[in-house]
């Protein structure tokens, strides 16, 4: 569910390393999981998406997974850049609701 | 291709003024729409959404209203500022049938002093 009023988690790697980022739902309900990225300032950019009838989808340079025994998503960012720096936010739906529900989000930070 | 805007990108407002924040889509026909706030370094919280014209759901009780006047045109209002309204206010829509994927504006960045 909602976490709005929670500090964000912090994830730092190092330039060139691969980013895992992870997400855990409660629904078993929800059949429909997206990742957003948010730069500083601006509104969240949807990245990749995926289907519960899904394990794995991937992008350029982004790969999204779905453990739906566990109840557990993740984006893994390979070779990370100075460009990846931001905030990520999965969320989930359920066939027929008309909103998302957003996890809390967690700040990316690369080093040099 | 869609686009979404809102306006204004920031606006610095005294307590107690009324606010009328827009937001308007081009390139789709009956999109659903959302308001979320965003506190500094916190997550999305959802306000308002609209699956029409007219059609206004609230999430949370709050000194906030939306309207939907037109149907690509969505307005978050209030008549009196408090502090606790300041944060960044985001637009999104989504296509009506799934609505499952939202995209989102650019965003209005509201201080209240």
């Amino acid at each position: 569910g909602e976490s709005v009023g929670l500090h964000l988690p912090t994830l730092s790697v190092q330039e060139g390393d691969n980013s895992i980022i992870n997400c855990a739902y409660s629904n078993s309900a929800s059949d429909y999981f997206i990742w957003y990225k948010q730069e500083s300032g601006k509104g969240p950019q949807f990245i990749i998406d995926i289907r519960s009838n899904m394990d794995k989808r991937q992008g350029q340079r982004v790969t999204v997974l779905l453990n739906k025994t566990v109840k557990h998503l993740s984006l893994q960012i390979a070779a990370t850049q100075p460009g990846d720096s931001a905030v990520y936010f999965c969320a989930e739906n359920t066939q027929g609701a008309q909103k998302l529900v957003f996890g809390q989000g967690t700040r990316l930070t690369i080093n040099p | 291709s869609q686009t979404i805007h809102q306006w204004p990108a920031t606006l610095v407002q005294p307590v107690g003024s009324p606010l009328s924040l827009e937001c308007t889509v081009e390139g789709t026909s009956n999109p659903n729409l959302y308001w979320y706030r965003q506190a500094a370094g916190r997550g999305l919280q959802l306000l308002f959404y609209s699956v029409g014209i007219g059609q206004i759901s609230s999430e949370v009780p709050q000194n906030l209203s939306a309207s939907r006047p037109q149907d690509r045109q969505f307005i978050l209002s209030s008549k009196k500022l408090l502090l606790s309204d300041s944060g960044f206010y985001l637009c999104a829509w989504s296509v009506r049938v799934p609505p499952d994927t939202q995209y989102f504006g650019p965003g209005t960045r509201l201080t209240v002093l």
